[in-house]
């Protein structure tokens, strides 16, 4: 079965500072996709990145990066020089591709706080 | 283009009440799905749709029905309200492996 561990609860860091979300998976499928989403106070999920299981490279969006490594089963995620918008729950998820169906299997999320 | 829009946003039920969850999707997905969200928890899946006529259970089925008459609408029904469904609930259509997301509703059972 597949499953999704985010050891990380809470994170709270000061404005500025850099923090790594930790996001380790497991699955038996050899194709797999991998997403972060980000769920702010208001409730929505905004989608952050998805990554499939043969593009090991890593990512950069302006001040977020993913680190994929297959051989740990680990997707984390750096925000660097973190703002107070970026406070949040973060969700890393993981789902199979099989016949188009995206079903995801979520981790438990990671409440971010950034203090001012 | 409004892409997945869920309805109603807020309701209280009572224990053994009936509801619809409304989900409407205007992207002429086929995909779709419904999710909930404990307190403090990441989304599991109640039930997904390949298309008209076809759906399949998720994760946590029990206590909720879907159908899927039309490309556009996946409604999810409860049947006998119970305190244990208190949660959000996230309905989404897919296309080439991305997800959209509706806003969520809200649902509590008193």
């Amino acid at each position: 079965a597949q499953k999704v561990t985010q050891a990380q609860t809470e994170i709270s860091v000061v404005e500025k500072e850099d923090v790594t979300l930790d996001c380790v998976y497991e699955t038996r499928d050899t194709t797999y996709y991998l997403f972060w989403y980000k769920q702010p106070p208001s409730g929505e999920l905004v989608f952050l990145i998805r990554r499939n299981s043969f593009d090991e490279q890593n990512e950069i969006s302006g001040r977020y990066s993913w680190n994929f490594q297959k051989s740990t089963s680990s997707f984390n995620f750096t925000i660097t020089a973190s703002q107070v918008v970026d406070s949040a729950v973060y969700f890393c998820a993981l789902s199979e591709a099989m016949r188009g169906a995206q079903k995801l299997v979520f981790g438990q999320g990671t409440r971010l706080t950034i203090n001012p | 283009n409004a892409g997945v829009t869920q309805t109603p946003k807020f309701r209280i039920l009572k224990i053994g009440q009936s509801m619809t969850l409304q989900c409407t999707q205007d992207m002429n997905h086929n995909y779709m799905y419904w999710y909930r969200q404990d307190p403090g928890m990441g989304l599991k899946l109640i039930y997904y749709s390949v298309g008209a006529g076809i759906t399949d259970k998720g994760e946590v089925p029990n206590g909720y029905n879907v159908s899927r008459s039309t490309t556009e609408d996946f409604p999810l029904r409860l049947e006998l309200a119970a305190p244990s469904q208190t949660s959000v609930y996230f309905c989404a259509s897919s296309y080439e492996n991305e997800l959209f997301f509706g806003e969520g509703s809200r649902l509590t059972v008193l």
